[in-house]
């Protein structure tokens, strides 16, 4: 079974402050993805990295893939409020997986004004 | 375009009594998926289904049954609720190059 370790769990911090979510596993992962989840609603795709050392970047959000495509970290710089959110990092096995994701815990972000 | 719908958007149920959420996706996708949300525990398989015509156990599938029903439907059914299976319930259905999923907005169920 391949399990996808996220930290920090919380994170609370002021406007304009930078943070690093971490998405880590012992497991080779075919790709991995980012979702952002607001209250009272399904989980929303921000990227998907499917190459070792990628870096993808999304406004104020840096994603990379690390080189042997078994960690992945997630960057916002300058939050801002309406980054407020739960953020969930996903791995697929590729192969035969059916495009089951494995979900790492999540991490819910609040960004104070 | 819808995407993915799912209802109802809330339940509370009784234990051992039963019933079926139903998922529908206007996207002509192959594979779909159930999950459960817990907090602190992610999102959880429970089922999925590679194609119509087709379903196969996730990580939780203990105390479920699904249905894929067509193409555009996926019904997962509790026969006898428990408390234990209280929890926020998500439908999703892949597309795209590599493996992106949509999500519908989820129903919460509650068993008392």
């Amino acid at each position: 079974t391949q399990l996808l370790e996220q930290s920090p769990q919380f994170l609370s911090i002021q406007e304009g402050e930078n943070l690093t979510v971490y998405c880590n596993s012992s497991s080779v992962f075919s790709s991995l993805q980012w979702y952002r989840q607001e209250p009272g609603e399904g989980p929303v795709l921000l990227v998907t990295v499917v190459t070792g050392g990628e870096v993808k970047k999304l406004k104020r959000l840096t994603f990379q893939f690390g080189d042997a495509r078994k960690d992945s970290s997630l960057h916002i710089t300058a939050a801002q409020p309406g980054d407020t959110g739960l953020y969930l990092c996903a791995g697929n096995a590729g192969g035969t997986s059916y495009g089951k994701l494995t979900f790492g815990q999540g991490t819910i972000l609040t960004v104070h004004p | 375009n819808a995407g993915v719908t799912q209802t109802p958007k809330f339940q509370v149920l009784k234990t051992g009594q039963s019933m079926t959420l139903q998922c529908a996706q206007d996207m002509n996708h192959n594979s779909m998926y159930w999950y459960r949300q817990d907090p602190g525990m992610g999102l959880r398989l429970i089922y999925y289904s590679a194609s119509e015509g087709t379903t196969d156990k996730g990580e939780v599938p203990n105390g479920y049954n699904v249905s894929r029903l067509n193409k555009r439907e996926f019904s997962l059914r509790l026969e006898s609720a428990a408390p234990s299976q209280t929890s926020v319930y998500f439908c999703a259905s892949r597309g795209g190059g590599y493996n992106e999923q949509f999500f519908g907005p989820g129903t919460r169920l509650t068993v008392l």
